[in-house]
């Protein structure tokens, strides 16, 4: 099965600064990626599919990158609403499709 | 609206079983891939099992592959997860989920709606 593996575990940024976590997938899977936001105490939010598509609602601050095994998700200009986990989620073939361990971003 | 209500979790002692129900309201239930995905209790997201829209394809992770049974009824709009044998691994928070489906009817396993969750806990 393919692995993902995001970096960093967890990232503290102040409020403005652009912030970068990278997921890198085992073996290529193209553009199938998914990002999700998932805030303290509430359910997982889908933020970015096919590596680079916002999905509808999200702020444009907010961008993906990447394709075969490894893939950015950006925040342009950190917010405090922001606070959350962020995972990947390959989806290159049926399932099992693999989240990454999740990276945990804090406001300095 | 659209939207997604898990119920039946609770305590249950290792080596017991549970039947999750998720009821889907606001889109043609039968056609979409469903899935269920848990969050252990401080922990990460994991993909636990999956159905395809109409019922006959079925996937599993390794780690309930063999206890744990996906079910739909699409008369019903309802999603199930009945799990046996459980452990104290298996405590997490459990989600469904809806997967993705184009025009053309291809499944594209992400997920853009979530339930609330449902807690099943698994101890003596």
């Amino acid at each position: 099965d393919i692995q993902m593996t995001q970096s960093p575990s967890s990232l503290s940024a102040s409020v403005g600064d652009r912030v970068t976590i990278t997921c890198r997938a085992s073996q290529g899977i193209s553009n199938y990626l998914a990002w999700y936001q998932q805030k303290p105490g509430k359910v997982p939010k889908l933020l970015i599919y096919a590596a680079s598509t916002l999905q509808s609602g999200v702020p444009s601050r907010f961008s993906g990158s990447g394709s075969g095994t490894d893939f950015t998700l950006t925040i342009s200009s950190l917010q405090p609403e922001d606070v959350a986990t962020y995972y990947c989620q390959k989806y290159n073939s049926a399932p099992p499709n693999t989240f990454g361990q999740g990276t945990k971003l804090e406001i300095k | 609206e659209v939207q997604l209500l898990e119920s039946g979790g609770g305590l249950v002692q290792p080596g017991g079983s549970l039947r999750l129900s998720c009821a889907a309201s606001g889109f043609t239930f039968s056609s979409y891939a469903m899935s269920w995905v848990r969050q252990a209790p401080g922990k990460g997201l994991e993909w636990v099992s999956a159905i395809s829209g109409s019922g006959g394809s079925t996937y599993y992770a390794d780690s309930v592959k063999g206890r744990f049974t996906i079910s739909r009824d699409n008369s019903k709009n309802t999603l199930y997860l009945q799990m046996n044998s459980l452990r104290a691994e298996d405590t997490a928070v459990y989600y469904c989920a809806k997967n993705i489906r184009d025009s053309s009817g291809w499944v594209y396993w992400y997920f853009d709606l979530w339930g609330r969750g449902t807690l099943v806990t698994v101890s003596s």
